[in-house]
C-alpha cells in the first residue's frame, strides 16, 4: 500500500535550536496533516495543508506542502522542552468501499529537547 | 471542541480473554477508527467505519474486530486477547464532506497489556 517516508526517526537537541523533519511519497496527496504527541496522549493535530506549495504557519511551527505534492516539510524554530513528543506526518487515501478514506501515517519522528 | 474519549487510559487482560475497547465521540463525525501504535511501527490501522454498520479492514485487521451500533460510539473487540496485542490503541473521528476537512480527531488512547 502507499507508504510516507518520514525523516528522520529522531532526533536529540538543545533548547533553542531549530529543527526540521519531512515528509515523502511515491504517490501524489491533496493533503499533507502534521501531528504531534505528547508522551501518553493521542496525536494532536498541527497543521493542515491543502495546496501544492502551501507554506503554513502555526506559532514557531511552519510546514510546507511540496509543489510536486510527493513531500511536505515542518519546522520548529527555537525550540522548547515542551516541543518533546512525536511528530506524524499523514495524508488521506481512498479505501476500497465507495465513500471511505482514510489516513496514511509516516513512522514518526521522536523529538528530545535537552534544556 | 471536538471530543474523543476512550471508555480505559490502562487496561491489563489475560491471554484468551475478550476485550472491550469503546470510543465515543461527542460531533456528531461520520468516520471513526482505531489505531494500535507500538514503537518503530508508527500508527497502524486495524478497522473504520465511515457509517453506522459500515465498516472496512485496515491494515492490521487479524484478530481483532469492530462493531458501530450508533455514530457516536465505536467499539473494537478482540475476541480472544494475546500477548502480541500488547499495544497503545488509539480511536479516532472526523467528518465527511467538509472542503478540507481530512483531520482525524484522536482520543487519548488505552495501555493495554496482556498477560
Amino acid at each position: 500500500g502507499q507508504q510516507l517516508n518520514q525523516s528522520p526517526q529522531s532526533m536529540f537537541i538543545q533548547e533553542g535550536e531549530d529543527v526540521s523533519m519531512n515528509c515523502t511519497s511515491s504517490s501524489i496527496f491533496n493533503t499533507w496533516l502534521w501531528y504531534k504527541q505528547d508522551p501518553g496522549e493521542g496525536p494532536v493535530l498541527l497543521i493542515a495543508l491543502y495546496k501544492a506549495g502551501e507554506l503554513t504557519s502555526n506559532g514557531r511551527l511552519t510546514a510546507q506542502f511540496g509543489i510536486t505534492r510527493k513531500d511536505s516539510f515542518l519546522n520548529i524554530s527555537a525550540s522548547i522542552p515542551s516541543d518533546v513528543g512525536i511528530y506524524f506526518c499523514a495524508g488521506p487515501i481512498l479505501g476500497t468501499q465507495g465513500g471511505s478514506e482514510k489516513l496514511v501515517f509516516g513512522k514518526g519522528t521522536k523529538l528530545t529537547v535537552n534544556p | 471542541d471536538v471530543k474523543v474519549t476512550q471508555s480505559s487510559r490502562y487496561l491489563v487482560k489475560r491471554t484468551g480473554e475478550k476485550v472491550f475497547l469503546e470510543c465515543v465521540q461527542d460531533m456528531d463525525h461520520e468516520n471513526m477508527f482505531w489505531y494500535r501504535q507500538d514503537p518503530g511501527l508508527g500508527l497502524r490501522l486495524i478497522y473504520f467505519s465511515y457509517d453506522v454498520k459500515m465498516k472496512e479492514k485496515g491494515d492490521i485487521p487479524e484478530g481483532y474486530s469492530v462493531s458501530r451500533e450508533k455514530k457516536e460510539r465505536f467499539s473494537l473487540i478482540l475476541e480472544s486477547a494475546s500477548t502480541n496485542q500488547t499495544s497503545m490503541y488509539l480511536c479516532a473521528s472526523r467528518t465527511w464532506g467538509v472542503a478540507g476537512g481530512n483531520e482525524q480527531f484522536f482520543g487519548p488512547g488505552t495501555r493495554l497489556t496482556v498477560l
